[in-house]
């Protein structure tokens, strides 16, 4: 069975810093990942896709990095704005299903 | 495009009492799914469909949910009867299909929040 785990559950960082969110999942054999965004109240947004064949995936100042072996993603944000606060989730496709982590909730402050 | 619609946005109901939640995804995507998110909790999967058939029921509590997709575009999710433990943010989302383990990007609505009381 696929656990994930994003750590840490929360995060506060000033305005202008870059930061690293990681996610982490026990069974390898994945077909991709996705990372999304969530605002209070709101749906999920989709941020990045990398499929199992690659190695990273960027959009704009958002970096995702995928390393199968050691079942770990990360996700690369550069210099932060207050209006990245939200929740990030990771999301890991295996045959089948997607597993979700619990997110780590993001705060930039001015 | 239009995104994931979903209704109603927020719900608050009686233990015992029965609710259903609407769905169309984006059009084209073939696959559906009705996801369980328990405040601070990541999404947890209810139920897939590909087109109008079940792919994947596993983690719905028969008992007391239900959820149909009968012409393969919309969907409903009801719950009946609600207990306490429900009370969560029901998200649906939509995929296009692909060949390989249906690996397509997710997209999500905007979710409809349950309160039970």
């Amino acid at each position: 069975k696929q656990e994930v785990t994003q750590i840490p559950a929360a995060l506060s960082v000033p305005e202008g810093e870059n930061l690293v969110l990681n996610c982490s999942f026990t069974d390898s054999a994945i077909y991709n990942l996705q990372w999304f965004r969530q605002d209070p109240g709101k749906g999920l947004t989709s941020l990045l896709l990398i499929q199992s064949s690659q190695r990273e995936q960027t959009s704009g100042r958002l970096n995702a990095s995928l390393d199968k072996s050691s079942g770990r993603s990360t996700l690369y944000i550069a210099a932060s704005q207050p209006g990245d606060s939200a929740t990030y989730l990771c999301a890991v496709r295996n045959a089948g299903k997607s597993t979700f982590g619990d997110g780590t909730t993001l705060t930039v402050k001015p | 495009e239009a995104g994931v619609a979903q209704s109603p946005r927020y719900k608050i109901i009686e233990k015992r009492q029965s609710v259903a939640f609407w769905c169309n995804p984006i059009s084209g995507h073939a696959t559906l799914y009705w996801y369980q998110q328990i405040l601070g909790q990541g999404p947890k999967l209810l139920i897939q469909f590909q087109n109008n058939g079940v792919v994947d029921d596993s983690q719905l509590p028969k008992d007391r949910f239900s959820a149909e997709r009968l012409k393969g575009v919309d969907s409903t999710l009801k719950i009946q009867p609600a207990k306490l433990e429900d009370s969560a943010v029901y998200l649906c989302a939509s995929s296009l299909f692909r060949a390989v383990a249906n690996t397509g990007e997710l997209f999500f609505g905007e979710g409809s929040r349950l309160t039970v009381l």
